[in-house]
């Protein structure tokens, strides 16, 4: 149980342009998901909290109009990296709260995004 | 603000040796994690620590948690090349999983 799954694995798109990244709980209903930006060869850095209804919360430094979230349903929760640029590119993981017994983070695949 | 050290960052290691990298976090919280990172992938969930004292281990890993001294371990036991990966700790800040603080890495490199 508690497989998230991210679509798409990975993307390239040019300078400018818009990409959207999903991130599903396959098999459990996640009021709250995370987006998390991770670039080479370092940890992981909160992006944002999104819940399920309602606006994401962002983290402090990370631009709400630039990463679009959206939750609209208790399994899918979705990034939108707005006029995207070079430095944008990095490694987006989302994870689902599971709220089962002890409540922990799932994390999906991940999504390879380069920006050309 | 909550800060994670991980140490070493980088550790190289022979199959059969033993070693330990540590993870120093600075508030109070009593919930650690350790995960699994290999290149190119996602976040494997290895252990989830949830109170003073707790040992858990899964073959040639135990994790250890000291809420007292802020301090968790991660053991190896006579290493083998598959355990060759990045590893991560991340604190729990909010006691419900909402709010993960992630250690910088071990990179750990098993040689034959």
């Amino acid at each position: 149980g508690a497989v998230v799954s991210q679509h798409p694995s990975w993307v390239i798109c040019k300078s400018g342009t818009s990409v959207k990244i999903e991130c599903r709980s396959l098999d459990f209903q996640a009021t709250t998901m995370f987006w998390y930006r991770q670039f080479p060869k370092q940890s992981l850095m909160l992006m944002a909290t999104s819940n399920e209804g309602s606006k994401a919360t962002y983290e402090q430094g990370v631009e709400k109009d630039k990463f679009l979230i959206n939750h609209a349903s208790l399994t899918l929760s979705t990034l939108t990296v707005t006029s995207a640029h070079p430095e944008d590119s990095s490694f987006y993981i989302c994870s689902a709260l599971t709220g089962f017994v002890h409540n922990e983070q799932f994390f999906g695949p991940g999504t390879r995004l380069t920006v050309l | 603000e909550l800060k994670v050290e991980q140490n070493p960052l980088f550790l190289s290691m022979q199959e059969g040796k033993n070693y330990t990298i540590y993870c120093n976090y600075s508030t109070t919280s009593d919930r650690l994690y350790w995960y699994r990172q290999d290149p190119g992938k996602s976040l494997e969930s290895l252990f989830v620590l949830l109170s003073n004292g707790a040992v858990k281990q899964e073959g040639r890993l135990m994790a250890s948690l000291d809420t007292k001294a802020r301090l968790s371990t991660l053991h190896i036991t006579a290493a083998v090349h598959d355990l060759s990966a990045t590893y991560f700790c991340a604190v729990d800040s909010s006691g419900s999983a909402r709010q993960l603080t992630f250690g910088s890495g071990t990179q750990l490199t098993v040689l034959p």
